[in-house]
Formats: structure tokens, C-alpha cells, sequence
């Protein structure tokens, strides 16, 4: 099976809610994690990433944690607005090559007005 | 830039016909991908190119084949389409090898009825 997956399939939120989208790993040997957004008829698009040597990052609204201990990965999006409506998945990588990126299934973020 | 462009967008084929999925890029990127994306699903590597003249299997080749003649496109062949092929295919590409972010076509809808 697919060693990165994701809890929840869909997640409702209010505007102006925080987001908080999960992602679990069962390769302890990856060392570096992409979080990706895609919209209804869009191609995937990079959010932001993290290394292995990193317990958190942040961007712009969004910040990733990951836990090495558990193998766990979230996504926080803060505020979130209508435009974050999409499809959010993870992706782990072991050798450094986008050749051996395995992606997850995706959660549906639908932000409600 | 307009990125990475990908043709048709929606396609119906029949058991057993033929068809290519165009793919082109005007960033000047070596890296070049092709996935497919199965519904609830992650996306699964079916050839990469690293440049020009080069080409290898990803995850899932079987009943693929690809070819890059030019650095800007790479297109896709279905030889015998069979109904395993539906899904939404998505080309992507980069500068190198390592894991600079991957840009994503619109990605083509395929249906094998």
C-alpha cells in the first residue's frame, strides 16, 4: 500500500476558521515532505515543504508540522477563505529526486461563507 | 510563460484505440513527468524524461509509451486503450533532478468505455 495516506477525506470549515489538514507516513527513512493544493480542473500546485531536520515551517497563511516520532505531517492554514477551497495531499520523497515522490490521497477543503 | 500546457483536456476513447496526450513546456526545463491520477487517489509516476532524446519508466508504464524529441514537449502514447486507463493524466516539469518544484499542466481527462 501507499506509504503516505491522510485521516480525513474531507474537512469543513468556516471562513476565518483555522485549517488544520493531516498526513501520516510509514516511511521513517523519508526526509523531505511537500504539501500540494489543487483546485476543481487545476493541476496540483506546491504549497510549501519541509526537510526532515525541521519540526515546523511556515509561509505565507500556512505553516507545516511535521513529527518525525509519529510520522506525522499537518498542514495549518490560517484564516481560511473561500479560495482555499481544494483538494490538499502530501507528498514524501527518500532519495532526493522528484522520481521517487509518493503522494497521498488528498482531503477535500471546502471553506464555508 | 504559459507554463505547462497539456492537450486535449477531456478525451472519450473506445476499448482498443490509440491516442496521444500532448504535452509542452516553455520554461526550458530538462525534467519532464508524466502522472496519472485515479479518483480518491495519489498520483502515480508513469515515465520521466531528463532531457532530450532521454526517457525511463516511473511506477506504472505498462501500456505507455513516451518521447521526447525536444526539450519543450513530451508526449504520451495509449497504444490499446483499455478501461484501466481512465483517469486524469497530468505532465509536469522542472529544472533538475533534485527536488525543485514540480509545475503542473491543467491535466487531461481520459474515459475508456
Amino acid at each position: 500500500g501507499e506509504s503516505v495516506g491522510l485521516h480525513l477525506p474531507t474537512l469543513s470549515v468556516q471562513e476565518g476558521d483555522n485549517s488544520i489538514i493531516n498526513c501520516a507516513y510509514s516511511n521513517s527513512a523519508s526526509d523531505y515532505f511537500i504539501w500540494y493544493k489543487q483546485e476543481s480542473g487545476k493541476g496540483p500546485q506546491f504549497i510549501i515543504d519541509i526537510r526532515s531536520n525541521m519540526d515546523k515551517r511556515q509561509g505565507q497563511r500556512v505553516t507545516v508540522l511535521l513529527n518525525k516520532t509519529v510520522k506525522h505531517l499537518s498542514l495549518q492554514i490560517a484564516a481560511t477563505q473561500p479560495g482555499d477551497s481544494a483538494v490538499y495531499f502530501c507528498a514524501e520523497n527518500l532519495d532526493g529526486s522528484n522520481y521517487k515522490l509518493t503522494f497521498g490521497k488528498g482531503t477535500l477543503l471546502t471553506v464555508n461563507p | 510563460n504559459a507554463g505547462v500546457t497539456q492537450t486535449p483536456k477531456f478525451r472519450i476513447l473506445k476499448i482498443g484505440q490509440s491516442m496521444t496526450l500532448q504535452c509542452t513546456q516553455d520554461m526550458n526545463h530538462n525534467y519532464m513527468y508524466w502522472y496519472r491520477q485515479d479518483p480518491g487517489m495519489g498520483l502515480k509516476l508513469i515515465y520521466y524524461s531528463v532531457g532530450a532524446g532521454i526517457t525511463d519508466k516511473g511506477e506504472v508504464p505498462n501500456g505507455y509509451n513516451v518521447s521526447r524529441s525536444t526539450t519543450e514537449d513530451f508526449p504520451l502514447r495509449l497504444e490499446l486503450a483499455a478501461p484501466s486507463q481512465t483517469s486524469v493524466y497530468f505532465c509536469a516539469s522542472t529544472w533538475g533532478q533534485g527536488l525543485e518544484k514540480l509545475f503542473f499542466g491543467s491535466g487531461t481527462q481520459l474515459s475508456v468505455l
